[in-house]
């Protein structure tokens, strides 16, 4: 994998519903994943910041994990609100490229009532 | 409040003019900033990093005559369009790290050449 992709592109689902999505990134020379959440006319909001292989972190309904051998990460949000419609995105830094970030395409997620 | 803030949000500029977009830390300072931009249905690309003192750095295929880059102060970055055309229409926005691994965001700016 040369570059950062996500998927689904976009996603519809109802409120309560438990959602996930997927970050692909390079694995050679890999230094750190991040996952922000994205919301119109907003910055994006530093979700989380991840580096070691294996790691899962939590914030409320919002959940990550991360396989760096492989290349991947999964974004979980369990019982999703119409708050947490947003658009999704993942980067990663490789290991010399200081805090510069090679972002996907990001996960469009929309929360119907 | 937001960490980072940029400003215009919105701007509209006649072709062959320029356009300044400011990025400004507000409650920290950062000597390395970055600006992205992003076309329809494309992803966030890293455009140049801009640091304070010294001359920006420009991605390949980037043109730095074209995006003019000042880290004036430790607190802000400027990004200038100059000679705006069309397709230089886009969104912009500009980051800045706290601590590595720590980065915050501008709210962006939607540019429209005219």
């Amino acid at each position: 994998i040369l570059n950062v992709e996500q998927s689904p592109q976009s996603l519809h689902v109802q409120e309560g519903d438990s959602t996930n999505f997927t970050c692909s990134f390079p694995s050679s020379n890999f230094y750190a994943l991040h996952w922000y959440r994205w919301e119109t006319a907003k910055s994006p909001e530093a979700l989380f910041v991840m580096t070691l292989n294996g790691d899962e972190k939590k914030k409320g309904r919002i959940s990550a994990t991360l396989n760096t051998k492989e290349g991947y990460s999964y974004l979980y949000i369990k019982g999703s609100q119409p708050e947490d419609s947003a658009t999704y995105l993942c980067a990663s830094t490789p290991n010399n490229a200081g805090n510069m970030l090679t972002f996907g395409g990001g996960t469009r997620l929309m929360v119907k009532p | 409040g937001a960490v980072v803030s940029q400003h215009p949000s919105w701007v509209i500029c006649k072709s062959g003019t320029s356009v300044k977009i400011e990025c400004r830390s507000l409650d920290f300072q950062a000597t390395t900033m970055f600006w992205y931009r992003q076309f329809p249905k494309q992803s966030l690309m890293l455009m140049a990093t801009s640091n304070e003192g010294s001359k920006a750095t420009y991605e390949q295929g980037v043109e730095k005559d074209k995006f003019l880059i000042n880290h004036a102060s430790l607190t802000l970055s400027t990004l200038t369009v100059t000679s705006a055309h069309p397709e230089d229409s886009s969104f912009y926005i500009c980051s800045a790290p706290l601590i590595r691994n720590t980065i915050y965001f501008g709210e962006g700016s939607w540019l429209t050449v005219v």
